[in-house]
């Protein structure tokens, strides 16, 4: 059965940097493109940033674009969200996904990101 | 961008009766290649999102068939034909055809 599970949350300062991970097993990763999504404490739903499933595109949303990057290993089965200058209105619990038809039809149990000094 | 608007917000129904949902779109969500990529999310309490539609119509594995979905070009809209209690919680709505991908508000769907 597909398996995603996020981890590497925790509390970080503004300006400092986290990098978030999500391991899949269960399908062929190496032939999947992927999501991160984010939910702010008692918010909605925000997509982050996709990766294309030989990682050779990448698509970022205008509120972390050139600050957060994405990115995956296939040899371990894993993505990443490399997160740079963090700001207070990053913090979320961040979710990846995997993609199917135009949107993620598998999502992990998400990692909570908290930016605070 | 596609801003998604969801409506109602709020959805108070009572258990048995049936449930609509609204998802406009800023723009077209006819994709290049032919296909609508709008989905529909449902997100219970405490527990992560989970797909119930892709393409408009089409029910993801395990989605209860009281659960159906339609709409083109820009408005679209979930129903659910007898309202459960595990029923319960906010749903989206979020178009893959346009970057950046967007999701609609979420509307709150509680038993009244």
């Amino acid at each position: 059965q597909v398996q995603l599970v996020e981890s590497g949350g925790g509390v970080v300062q503004p300006g400092g940097s986290l990098t978030l991970t999500c391991a899949a097993s269960g399908f062929r990763f190496s032939s999947s493109g992927m999501y991160w999504v984010r939910q702010a404490p008692g918010k909605g739903l925000e997509w982050v940033a996709f990766i294309r499933y030989d990682g050779g595109s990448q698509n970022y949303a205008n509120s972390v674009r050139g600050r957060f990057t994405v990115s995956r290993d296939d040899s371990k089965n894993t993505l990443f969200l490399q997160m740079n200058s963090l700001r207070v209105e990053d913090t979320a619990v961040y979710y990846c996904g995997k993609d199917l038809m135009g949107g993620p039809d598998y999502w992990g149990q998400g990692t909570l990101v908290t930016v605070s000094s | 961008d596609a801003v998604l608007t969801q409506s109602p917000l709020s959805l108070p129904v009572t258990l048995g009766q049936p449930a609509s949902i609204s998802c406009k779109s800023s723009q077209s969500l006819v994709h290049s290649d032919g296909n609508t990529y709008l989905n529909w999310f449902q997100q219970r309490p405490g527990q992560s999102p989970r797909r119930l539609i892709y393409k408009i119509s089409n029910r993801d594995s395990g989605v209860p068939d009281r659960f159906s979905a339609s709409g083109s070009g820009t408005d679209f809209t979930l129903k659910i034909s007898r309202v459960e209690a595990e029923d319960v919680g906010v749903y989206y709505c979020m178009q893959g055809t346009h970057w950046p991908r967007t999701f609609g508000q979420g509307t709150k769907l509680e038993i009244k």
